[in-house]
């Protein structure tokens, strides 16, 4: 089963607002990161949170975890067409797993 | 730099065959790890490879093989192909091995289609 989990699944937002992901895992984690996905081509690493951070920021992006609640949350500001992808979350596990488990992603769409 | 290659983009088999997809990572990077991509099951850890060594493996089925060259170069294995092993076949090159909050960098993707 998949470890991490986007919601929504799709999103749909016009140019200039804001974006809002969010991504709930089960296990404990080491990092979580947050990718952008282009349609069928490859990954582009965003964003990676530690377990022991709260908040981090690039850009326009803002990226929360809350190890509690076993969740995390990605904002974009004052989006662009050109964010317009799919945005994955990957989490590795406490405890030595290095096997990354993806969620199914949020389709983001920000019409022009 | 360049990025990572992957080559071929795209490749039609037939259910029965076998296919070797094949990754050049970025200059320097020492680990290759390989996923699949389908819609049905997201996107699947493969396995890992970091100074040709395998050191993680997921949940996939010995038909699915690979190895790693001294270049870092990396190869990845179907053999007996089913239907459901059509794919976008990632793989990702990292400094060292993933799991220690490595940034890894994604190839465009290999689109495999069994007929």
């Amino acid at each position: 089963s998949q470890q991490g989990e986007e919601d929504p699944q799709a999103l749909s937002i016009q140019e200039g607002e804001n974006a809002t992901m969010n991504c709930s895992y089960k296990t404990s984690i080491n990092n979580l990161q947050w990718y952008r996905q282009n349609s069928g081509r490859g990954l582009v690493h965003l964003i990676l949170i530690r377990s022991n951070e709260r908040e981090k920021h690039s850009g326009r992006l803002r990226v929360t975890l809350d190890t509690s609640k076993k969740s995390s949350s990605l904002l974009i500001t004052a989006s662009r067409a050109a964010d317009t992808a799919s945005y994955f979350c990957a989490t590795d596990a406490e405890g030595g797993s290095y096997i990354p488990t993806f969620g199914r992603g949020t389709s983001l769409i920000v019409h022009p | 730099k360049a990025g990572v290659t992957q080559t071929p983009r795209y490749l039609i088999k037939t259910r029965g065959q076998q296919v070797t997809l094949s990754c050049s990572p970025i200059s320097g990077h020492r680990s290759v790890s390989w996923y699949q991509q389908t819609p049905g099951q997201g996107l699947q850890f493969l396995f890992e490879y970091f100074s040709e060594t395998q050191r993680n493996k997921g949940n996939f089925p010995g038909r699915f093989s690979g190895r790693q060259f001294s270049n870092s170069r990396s190869e990845m294995n179907v053999s007996t192909l089913e239907l459901g092993d059509s794919a976008l076949y990632l793989c990702a090159s990292s400094l060292h091995q993933r799991g220690t909050g490595e940034t890894q960098y994604f190839g465009p993707g290999t689109r495999l289609l069994v007929l």
